[in-house]
């Protein structure tokens, strides 16, 4: 098992510009999350999945949509890049619907000038 | 929604010493408290948890204990060795969400 993958591990953006950010995991997991690490504020949330085709937000959901069409993959997507999302995204995955330990991938470092 | 806190953000031991960390939630719906540990350029990873039906847990040289009442749950590390120092964030969990602390920073001297 490869476990969560994100990729790319590091990118570089001018602002206005949109991307996304790709993760999958091979664990057959229906808990899937994004967080963005800032310094000094730990871990948030942006937007969360119990399931494929189901998805909602989390504290901080503003500039970002995720999709999820498949239980495997749970795309990331920056519409209008701005400085403020600088950050180091994390994506996680856990086992069903409930409270479960998650596994989170090696992360995406991006800076947005 | 949740808001959960931690403190201190910052902790030095002398390698064998123990360390305390304590996060309080103020959600009383919260179910369920990881603990992780994130080493530098790391992804955070998982080192024990503990669901609100349980006073404590333990895990070798590590336990969480919880408080439901006072809404506070703590990591305590024992006999701490260099390997240790890392940042170590709690969570709460409800609702499907995650809501994590800032973090603190160990330092485990030699």
């Amino acid at each position: 098992n490869a476990g969560v993958t994100q990729t790319p591990k590091f990118q570089v953006l001018k602002t206005g510009q949109s991307m996304t950010l790709q993760c999958a995991q091979d664990m057959n997991h229906e808990y899937m999350s994004w967080y963005r690490q800032d310094p000094g504020m730990g871990l948030r949330l942006i937007h969360y999945s119990v399931g494929a085709g189901i998805t909602d937000q989390g504290e901080v959901p503003n500039g970002y949509n995720v999709s999820r069409s498949t239980t495997e993959d749970f795309p990331l997507r920056l519409l209008s890049a701005a400085p403020s999302q600088t950050s180091v995204y994390f994506c996680a995955s856990s086992q069903g619907q409930g409270p479960q330990p998650q596994h989170f991938g090696d992360g995406t470092r991006l800076s947005i000038l | 929604g949740e808001n959960v806190e931690q403190h201190p953000s910052t902790l030095s031991v002398q390698e064998g010493d123990s360390a305390v960390i304590k996060c309080t939630y103020s959600d009383s719906a919260s179910n369920y408290f990881p603990w992780y540990k994130q080493e530098l350029g790391k992804r955070p990873q998982l080192i024990i948890d503990i669901r609100s039906n349980v006073g404590e847990k333990k895990d070798q040289r590590i336990a969480v204990t919880l408080n439901k009442t006072a809404k506070h749950f703590s990591l305590h590390i024992t006999e701490t060795q260099p390997e240790d120092s890392a940042v170590y964030f709690c969570a709460g969990y409800n609702f499907n969400k995650f809501y994590f602390g800032s973090g603190t920073k160990l330092n485990v001297k030699p």
